[in-house]
């Protein structure tokens, strides 16, 4: 069965510097991988996906995933944070069915 | 990308009672997805709407409970029956158009309360 892990519960970070999100995956075949962002009391937002191809990928609200197979990692980067950033974010890993299988979030709080 | 309505947005419900959840996509996808989330908690999926056929169901989620319709290519409900204040929670439909290459997108969510 695939699976991610996020392994911290929160991030916090100074406005402009640097953002990291981890993600960790396990699947039995190619992975297909995903970051969504849910800003409160709203729906997830697509960010960016992994399919195949170059190992860093560029999404959303200048954020950028690095996909590493030998440490089986995909994560989610901003070189400069801003305060509206602050929110959930989930990393994602999809079936051949189309589900998708959600790591438990990582709340990202972005400080003045 | 596709763009999703769900309605209601919330509710507060009696339990034993059901409610029915719409969810509207602006294009035709392929597929649909219906997920549960505890605020500020993970996404687990309930099931896979299919059109035209019954619904496919995760292990924990039956029919009875969740009954699932999809009509055509950009309209599924979801309805919660029989409720209890363990229901409440926000549910999420998402839709997958095969345009977009391997992305799904989401819905506002339907936020439930179960008194």
């Amino acid at each position: 069965a695939q699976s991610v892990a996020q392994p911290e519960d929160q991030v916090n970070v100074a406005e402009g510097n640097p953002l990291t999100v981890k993600c960790t995956y396990s699947v039995s075949g190619n992975p297909y991988l995903f970051w969504y962002v849910q800003y409160p009391n709203r729906g997830l937002q697509f960010l960016l996906k992994y399919i195949t191809g170059d190992n860093l990928v560029k999404g959303s609200y200048g954020f950028e995933a690095e996909f590493n197979k030998s440490q089986t990692s995909f994560h989610l980067k901003k070189p400069s944070a801003l305060v509206s950033d602050s929110a959930l974010y989930f990393c994602a890993v999809r079936d051949g069915d189309y589900k998708l299988s959600f790591g438990a979030g990582t709340t990202v709080t972005v400080r003045a | 990308s596709a763009v999703i309505s769900q309605k209601p947005s919330r509710d507060i419900c009696q339990r034993g009672t059901s409610l029915t959840i719409q969810c509207q996509v602006d294009s035709q996808v392929t597929m649909m997805f219906w997920y549960r989330q505890q605020p500020g908690q993970s996404l687990t999926l309930i099931a896979t709407a299919n059109q035209g056929s019954e619904a496919t169901y995760e292990s924990g989620f039956v029919i009875d409970k969740f009954p699932i319709s999809r009509p055509n290519l950009t309209f599924s409900t979801l309805t919660v029956s029989n409720m209890s204040p363990e229901d409440s929670s926000i549910y999420l439909c998402s839709a997958e158009s095969g345009a977009d290459a391997y992305e799904q997108y989401f819905g506002p969510g339907t936020r439930l309360t179960v008194t």
